[in-house]
């Protein structure tokens, strides 16, 4: 257990609709890194959240948008959302930016 | 970030040691090397990491050659619960670096009875 949790653990969506994904770091950590994981591929790295500022993005479109609270919680928010968005979600946090990143479970999104 | 080549499978006897190579002949003289497992539908895993010198924790061995431009994950005994997706990644370090992971195919390892 890494410490790191995210919620949902599933869901379903159409396609157009809007996601709320939500992270919680392991204590101490101030980095957070978002990851998308189509079946079969390995992860892609979206963007990154640095003591609530973005630090780095991947090469995905601004509906994938994203924040992070004072206590280092984040969420990824998906706007407009198409079938190709069905993926695995991972969170992992980071005692700061660059250093070691710890994963969680991650929410499985389902556009129908 | 430099790229790194590993194979595609690999299998080994439970109980054995398992050897998971990775090439990363383009590597930067302050990049580390990062390895991470992935177990079907679940979160990768963080097992270790090294920048030069050879590396060991209560999980695994890291093994960088002299010249930096391969390494070698060993598992000393494997188990069923070993088989995954093993991700060697090579990428800067600190906080001036977003340390964005990225993940290649890796090599789905199979530890067999």
């Amino acid at each position: 257990e890494t410490g790191v949790t995210q919620s949902p653990t599933h869901l379903i969506k159409t396609r157009g609709q809007q996601v709320t994904l939500r992270c919680s770091s392991q204590s101490g950590h101030n980095t957070v890194s978002w990851y998308q994981q189509a079946l079969g591929q390995g992860p892609q790295f979206i963007f990154q959240y640095y003591r609530e500022e973005e630090n780095g993005r991947g090469n995905f479109p601004p509906r994938f948008s994203g924040l992070q609270f004072p206590n280092y919680s984040s969420e990824l928010n998906v706007n407009a959302l198409e079938l190709d968005d069905s993926a695995l979600y991972l969170c992992a946090s980071s005692l700061s930016s660059g250093m070691a990143q710890f994963f969680g479970p991650g929410t499985r999104l389902t556009v129908l | 970030d430099a790229k790194t080549t590993q194979p595609t499978s690999m299998d080994c006897a439970e109980g054995r040691a398992a050897n998971l190579p990775c090439n990363h002949s383009t590597i930067s003289g302050n990049e580390y090397v990062y390895w991470y497992r992935q177990i079907h539908s679940q979160g990768p895993q963080y097992i270790i990491h090294g920048l030069k010198n050879n590396e060991t924790n209560e999980m695994a061995s890291l093994i960088i050659t002299e010249d930096r431009k391969s390494s070698t994950l060993i598992l000393p005994h494997a188990t069923l619960r070993d088989t995954a997706v093993y991700y060697c990644i090579v990428r800067g370090h600190g906080s001036s670096n977003t340390g964005k992971l990225i993940f290649g195919q890796g090599t789905t390892l199979q530890v067999k009875p």
